[in-house]
C-alpha cells in the first residue's frame, strides 16, 4: 500500500489567496483526520471524518477553513482567504477503525507558507 | 483543561545506550495511549500502543510502561541507534469524550555516534 498520500508537499502563496490541500487515505480505512502542526501549538486536530461524514470539526480555527470528503478515497482542506498565521505543516491521517481515533497512519504533510 | 505533556523537551544519548522518554497525562479517564515517532520532514509514525488496562507492552527494541497511579507513560528504546533520532510524541484517547487523539508536546531524541 502506498500509505496516505498528500498533495502538494509544499505550497507557497500570498495572503488572501485560496489554498486547497488534498489527501488520499489508505484504501479501506474508515476514518480520516486533518491536523495542523506548528512549533508554538504542536499537533492540533482540525477535523475528522468517519465514513465520509464530518464527525468533529471543533478544531477548525475559523470560517476561513473548510474540509470535504466527497468519497472514501479523497478529502480536501481549503483555506479561503489564507493568512500568514496559517503557515504550518498540515497532515492528513487515516485509521481503519470505526471508532474515531485509534491507530492512525499519517501522510507526509503539506508545508504551507503564506506570505 | 486536560492535557498530555512531556517532561523533557530534548534528550541526548550515546549510541548503544538505552533511552527513556517520559510523558505525563492528566486525564484519568484516558483509555488508550500511543507513541509516535516523527523524523524531520515526515509525518508521525506509529511506534507502539497500550490500553489503559495494561501496564507494560513490548515491541521490537521498544517498551511502553503505563503507571496509572501517577498518570505516567514512558517509552524505552533499547540499544539506541542513530536512526532513532527524531521527535517522539505520546498521545491519548478518551473514547467517551469524543475519541479524539490528543498529542503531547514532543521530545526530541538525539543519538550521538
Amino acid at each position: 500500500d502506498a500509505g496516505v498520500i498528500q498533495s502538494p508537499r509544499h505550497e507557497v502563496t500570498e495572503m488572501g489567496q485560496e489554498v486547497t490541500l488534498r489527501c488520499k487515505p489508505i484504501s479501506g480505512h474508515n476514518s480520516l483526520f486533518w491536523y495542523r502542526q506548528t512549533m508554538m501549538r504542536g499537533l492540533e486536530l482540525l477535523i475528522y471524518f468517519n465514513n465520509n461524514v464530518p464527525i468533529d470539526d471543533s478544531g477548525m480555527p475559523e470560517d476561513r477553513f473548510s474540509a470535504k470528503m466527497p468519497n472514501a478515497s479523497f478529502s480536501t482542506l481549503k483555506i479561503q482567504p489564507s493568512e500568514p498565521r496559517d503557515s504550518a505543516v498540515y497532515f492528513c491521517a487515516s485509521s481503519p477503525d470505526r471508532v474515531a481515533a485509534d491507530t492512525q497512519y499519517f501522510g507526509p504533510g503539506t508545508r504551507l507558507t503564506v506570505l | 483543561g486536560e492535557s498530555v505533556g512531556l517532561h523533557l523537551p530534548t534528550l541526548s544519548v550515546q549510541e548503544g545506550d538505552n533511552s527513556i522518554i517520559n510523558c505525563a497525562y492528566s486525564n484519568s479517564a484516558s483509555d488508550y495511549f500511543i507513541w509516535y515517532k516523527q523524523e524531520s520532514g515526515k509525518g508521525p509514525q506509529f511506534i507502539i500502543d497500550i490500553r489503559s488496562n495494561m501496564d507494560k507492552r513490548q515491541g521490537q527494541r521498544v517498551t511502553v510502561l503505563l503507571n496509572k497511579t501517577v498518570k505516567h507513560l514512558s517509552l524505552q528504546i533499547a540499544a539506541t541507534q542513530p536512526g532513532d533520532s527524531a521527535v517522539y510524541f505520546c498521545a491519548e484517547i478518551v473514547y467517551n469524550q469524543g475519541g479524539k487523539l490528543i498529542f503531547g508536546q514532543g521530545t526530541e531524541l538525539s543519538v550521538k555516534p
